[in-house]
């Protein structure tokens, strides 16, 4: 079936220091994919999508780009503020399963990022 | 802002009840999507609603139902509570159509004791 697998976490980094945070996804046809994150207490933001292979999304100095030769939507940043610091999720949708709906988003477990001053 | 707005945002109940979940979708959207966060683990899909119609549903039980409005806004039904179902409950609304992007409220804290 469709999934989508992050890398564990937590991810520990020092302001300014360069982000990666790999997602890898299996599903049929074409999915859109996309980076959510989630503040402490909060629901979840859009952070950036691509929604066909070779799109590059970004949004606040983060960028993915969406690689079907390798299955995979790693976001990356040049340099993370303590203001990131939240949980972020990798997930695709347009690959819906029978009974599913066809906008449904399939998550990751979420990778915490952690970055101190 | 996203527009999505969900109530109450904190909920306890006891094993064996039953609780409704609310949510008022983004002006304009007519699709809503709930999803069931477990601490620690990324949303799960329960159903979704286009129209008033439900139009899919995730690996959930009959006791967790729903309906949607006239005016979009929806809800969520869990009956025969049970301690598992203790979660982050989100609404997300969208536009539908497979390459929009879904948006979501600050959720539903929902304990079971």
């Amino acid at each position: 079936g469709n999934s989508v697998t992050q890398m564990e976490g937590p991810v520990t980094l020092s302001e300014e220091a360069f982000l990666t945070i790999n997602c890898t996804y299996t599903a049929t046809g074409y999915p859109s994919l996309f980076w959510y994150v989630q503040y402490p207490g909060e629901g979840l933001q859009l952070l950036l999508k691509a929604t066909k292979a070779d799109d590059k999304g970004s949004n606040k100095g983060f960028e993915a780009t969406y690689r079907k030769e390798t299955t995979s939507f790693h976001l990356e940043k040049g340099s993370v503020q303590v203001s990131d610091s939240a949980v972020y999720f990798c997930a695709l949708g347009g690959a819906a399963e029978t009974g599913q709906a066809g906008t449904a988003l399939i998550f990751g477990k979420g990778t915490t990022l952690s970055v101190s001053s | 802002e996203t527009g999505v707005t969900q109530s109450p945002t904190h909920l306890i109940k006891t094993r064996g009840q039953q609780v409704t979940l609310r949510c008022s979708s983004q002006s304009g959207h007519n699709t809503v999507s709930w999803y069931q966060q477990a601490l620690g683990q990324g949303p799960q899909f329960i159903f979704q609603y286009y129209r008033e119609e439900e139009n899919g549903r995730g690996n959930f039980p009959p006791r967790f139902s729903g309906l949607q409005f006239p005016n979009y806004s929806s809800e969520l039904n869990v009956n025969a509570l049970e301690l598992d179902d203790s979660a982050l409950y989100l609404c997300a609304s969208s536009l539908g159509g497979v390459r929009t992007e879904a948006f979501f409220g600050q959720g539903t804290r929902l304990t079971v004791v």
